[in-house]
């Protein structure tokens, strides 16, 4: 099936440091990515979503000079944190999906930012 | 837009018992119903999805039903396992020539007791 590794598993940054995530796609073409952040005991909440080669489109409240998104190309998305502080530490799920359907989501990345 | 909510928050059940979760989501152009089982510390893996010209759909010991009238889906576990213990999640989502963004639901934390 559609594998989407996502990496790193876990990041420790120093406050006022960027840290970039990246989103894979390893069998197939993921015309769509979309990037989550997840807080202790807390539900997925979408952040935005990302099209090969355009913007991505931000949901509302979510800064986007603070998290940098880049999908240049069907098989790769990145998330850039800029000057993260503490309050960004959490868990950041990638998710992409293809032409045949469905949603593939990576095993997450888990952001501690001291 | 669409929002998905979910209950019970917790829930314990002894092994070999059922368990059910129920959602409801509030966007009538919602179609697409995945399921999603999340262990600590990794990313949610699809366990069923629900397509919204579907009533019902049966993977083994997991099953899923869907009023669409209503606005409600819910998640059936039989015969349940300790290894069925994590949390889940329902969610919503419009699909058609492309895949919409996943709106999930708050999340079930599921117990199965030896």
């Amino acid at each position: 099936g559609a594998v989407v590794s996502q990496h790193p598993s876990w990041v420790i940054c120093k406050s006022g440091t960027s840290v970039k995530i990246e989103c894979r796609s390893l069998d197939f073409q993921a015309t769509t990515m979309f990037w989550y952040r997840q807080f202790p005991k807390q539900s997925l909440m979408l952040m935005a979503t990302s099209n090969e080669g355009s913007k991505a489109t931000y949901e509302q409240g979510v800064e986007k000079d603070k998290f940098l998104i880049n999908h240049a190309s069907l098989t790769l998305s990145t998330l850039t944190v800029t000057s993260a502080h503490p309050e960004d530490s959490s868990f950041y799920i990638c998710s992409a999906t293809e032409i045949r359907g469905g949603y593939t989501f990576g095993s997450g990345t888990r952001l501690t930012v001291v | 837009g669409e929002n998905v909510e979910q209950h019970p928050s917790t829930l314990s059940v002894q092994e070999g018992d059922s368990a059910v979760i129920k959602c409801t989501y509030s966007d009538s152009a919602s179609n697409y119903f995945p399921w999603y089982k999340q262990e600590l510390g990794k990313g949610p893996q699809l366990i069923i999805d629900i397509r919204s010209n579907v009533g019902e759909k049966k993977d083994q010991r997991i099953a899923v039903t869907l009023n669409k009238t209503a606005k409600h889906f819910s998640l059936h576990i039989t015969e349940t396992q300790p290894e069925d213990s994590a949390v889940y999640f329902c969610a919503a989502s419009r699909v058609g020539t492309s895949y919409d963004k996943v709106i999930f639901g708050p999340g079930t934390s599921l117990s199965v007791i030896p």
